[in-house]
């Protein structure tokens, strides 16, 4: 049963153009959403991360936003580069609980 | 910075081997975890750790044993090594008094498993 789900394995965008990145959970109970990005050969860094709270948080060229009535967050990266190609991972949590991790999704920035 | 570190970047061992995959922090972290990565299945929990001396399973831990007898060290054991445990193990660490719910990560281990 996947409590966070990344429904695109993969992406492609160009250099310069915005790269959304999607992801859905199900367990109402997450008050806390973050994003990883992780490059071939290294573990996971922490991008960005949203309170429940909220709707939208900004952090330079990222933006997450969260729609808790649809369960639905997204990642906003504009303008993309070609640093950016990368896997991103969405995760969720509850209270003092381990991240819920989803599978993943593999952004391609094309120059 | 906060630094988690993991004893070997790559390491191949032969089936039935008990293999030991270590993970130090650096940051005085009360919370250590253990994932494996799989291509198509993201992050998986294999085991967590609260406290010293203290464990819990995650969503995979069926063949992995855990050990945590120094605040900084989370061991993870494969008792007899499978094949199917061929993957890229990931350590991570976190606390609940820091940046809320971040969790810092090692750079991993590639396991081989022939």
């Amino acid at each position: 049963d996947q409590q966070v789900k990344q429904n695109s394995p993969s992406l492609s965008v160009q250099e310069g153009r915005i790269s959304i990145l999607n992801c859905d959970y199900t367990n109402s109970m997450f008050d806390y959403f973050l994003w990883y990005k992780k490059y071939p050969a290294e573990g996971p860094t922490f991008l960005i991360s949203i309170s429940s709270i909220k709707d939208k948080n900004e952090d330079g060229r990222f933006t997450v936003f969260l729609n808790k009535s649809a369960k639905h967050l997204s990642l906003h990266i504009v303008p993309s580069q070609p640093g950016d190609s990368a896997v991103y991972f969405c995760a969720a949590v509850s209270g003092n609980t381990p991240l819920v991790f989803g599978k993943g999704t593999r952004l391609s920035v094309i120059a | 910075d906060v630094k988690v570190t993991q004893s070997s970047r790559y390491l191949v061992k032969r089936t039935g081997e008990k293999v030991f995959l270590e993970c130090v922090q650096d940051m005085d972290h009360e919370n250590m975890f253990w994932y494996r990565q799989d291509p198509g299945l993201g992050l998986r929990l294999i085991y967590f750790s609260y406290d010293v001396k203290m464990k819990e399973k995650g969503d995979i831990p069926e063949g992995y044993s855990v050990s945590r007898e120094k605040k900084e060290r989370f061991s993870l054991i494969l008792e007899s090594a499978s094949t199917n445990q061929t993957s890229m193990y990931l350590c991570a660490s976190s606390t609940p008094s820091g940046r809320v719910y971040e969790q810092y990560f090692g750079p991993g281990t590639r396991l081989t498993v022939t």
